[in-house]
């Protein structure tokens, strides 16, 4: 099946500094990437979807200020944690979607944030 | 938003035994997909079923979904303790290709 990566697998991070998260389609082309957030025992929450070449649409609720989102190319794309706080660690994770009729979506491995 | 409900949230069998895991959703689908995660771990695919679906099957694993009910189940036969994790339903509705998780159910297969 399809390979998407994550990196990186965990960060520890202090208070106000910025954090990237970087999100590949390794042996496909994605039209459209995902970023989950997930906290401990609880489900998947999605936070934006990004599409190659234009602007993420973020989720209600989520500040677009603060979680900054780049999809540079059908391979990659970036989410950065801006400013982060305590209450922004979580295990956030991609998925990348082909555009083929039957929707199936490859998850990354998932990227553990921590904030102190 | 999370629309999908699952139940039970938390089931622990022993091995050998079949874990049933159902998930309802309120609005129209196109697909219904489950996925499992083992603790800390990214989301595997375990199997897609259609919306004109009833009943899907994939080695040790049943799918079927009842669109009147706006309900599925996923049934894994002859557990194993490997099986130990979370699942999860996702729906996408008719059109869009965002995915709605439900709120999954931890498996717990004792050997």
């Amino acid at each position: 099946g399809a390979v998407v990566s994550q990196h990186p697998s965990w960060v520890i991070c202090k208070s106000g500094t910025s954090v990237k998260i970087e999100c590949r389609s390794l042996d496909f082309q994605a039209t459209t990437m995902f970023w989950y957030r997930q906290f401990p025992k609880q489900s998947l929450m999605l936070m934006a979807t990004s599409n190659e070449g234009s602007k993420a649409t973020y989720e209600q609720g989520v500040e677009k200020d603060k979680f900054l989102i780049n999809h540079a190319s059908l391979t990659l794309s970036t989410l950065t944690v801006t400013s982060a706080h305590p209450e922004d660690s979580s295990f956030y994770i991609c998925s990348a979607w082909t555009g083929l009729e039957n929707n199936e979506q490859f998850f990354g491995p998932g990227t553990r944030l921590t904030v102190l | 938003s999370q629309q999908g409900e699952e139940d039970p949230q938390a089931l622990s069998i022993q091995e050998g035994e079949n874990a049933t895991m159902n998930c309802s959703y309120k609005t129209s689908i196109n697909n219904l997909q489950w996925y499992r995660q083992n603790s800390g771990r990214g989301l595997v695919h375990l199997i897609l079923i259609r919306s004109n679906e009833r009943e899907k099957h994939s080695g040790r694993l049943r799918v079927t979904l009842d669109t009147s009910k706006k309900s599925s189940s996923l049934l894994i036969t002859a557990s194993r303790a490997a099986d130990t994790a979370s699942y999860f339903c996702a729906t996408d509705a008719v059109y869009g290709n965002k995915l709605v998780f439900g709120a999954g159910t931890i498996l717990r297969v004792k050997s």
